[in-house]
């Protein structure tokens, strides 16, 4: 069985800081590992995801996400937060050959000016 | 660029009343999802379908059933609506597998917020 965790269900961060949510994982296999944003009474975005390949992979909004096998982590990162950034994020994990992807239980980002 | 598009975006739902919440893609995918939502619990799925015909339960199926008749449309019906079925619901697509080359990325549609009382 596939499951992610997001230890945090907070992060609160000052506009211009580096800002980091944390994402472990358990599947079996090589992970296909995604992350989502969202934003109230909206639906999931995409910010980027895992595949192969580079351990450190960009997405949308200035967002990266770098995959550790041996920690099973897959923390997104941002090196300067903006106030817009504030939002729930997922992290989510799919098994090769699976058809669905597993959540975690999400963490609200709050950035103040 | 509509994407996974939902209707309705809210309603509330008496008790014991049944209704239909509707998912159409234009991405010609072959998967697609129903996910529920709650308050700190991530997101569920409850229905998926690996193509037009083909369905099957994901972790909390119970009190709602699918149909996929085209590749574009699936329905999720609630018969017989219980509180415990108030929550967000997202369908999703995806193209996965071999014949299929866009990546794995699972996109979402904007939600069906659903309230029984």
């Amino acid at each position: 069985a596939q499951s992610v965790a997001q230890p945090e269900d907070q992060v609160n961060v000052a506009e211009g800081n580096p800002l980091t949510v944390k994402c472990t994982y358990s599947v079996s296999g090589n992970p296909y590992l995604f992350w989502y944003v969202q934003y109230p009474n909206r639906g999931l975005q995409f910010l980027l995801k895992y595949i192969t390949g580079d351990n450190l992979v960009k997405g949308s909004y200035g967002f990266e996400a770098e995959f550790n096998k041996s920690q099973t982590s897959f923390h997104l990162k941002k090196p300067s937060a903006l106030v817009s950034d504030s939002a729930l994020y997922f992290c989510a994990v799919r098994a090769p050959g699976d058809y669905k992807l597993s959540f975690g239980a999400g963490t609200t980002v709050t950035v103040r000016a | 660029n509509a994407g996974v598009t939902q209707t309705p975006k809210f309603r509330i739902l008496k008790i014991g009343q049944s209704m239909t919440l509707q998912c159409t893609q234009d991405m010609n995918h072959n998967y697609m999802y129903w996910y529920r939502q709650d308050p700190g619990m991530g997101l569920k799925l409850i229905y998926y379908s690996v193509g037009a015909g083909i369905t099957d339960k994901g972790e909390v199926p119970n009190g709602y059933n699918v149909s996929r008749s085209t590749t574009e449309d699936f329905p999720l019906r609630l018969e017989l609506a219980a509180p415990s079925q108030t929550s967000v619901y997202f369908c999703a697509s995806a193209s996965i597998g071999a014949a299929h080359r866009s990546g794995n990325t699972i996109y979402f549609g904007e939600g069906s917020w659903l309230t029984v009382v």
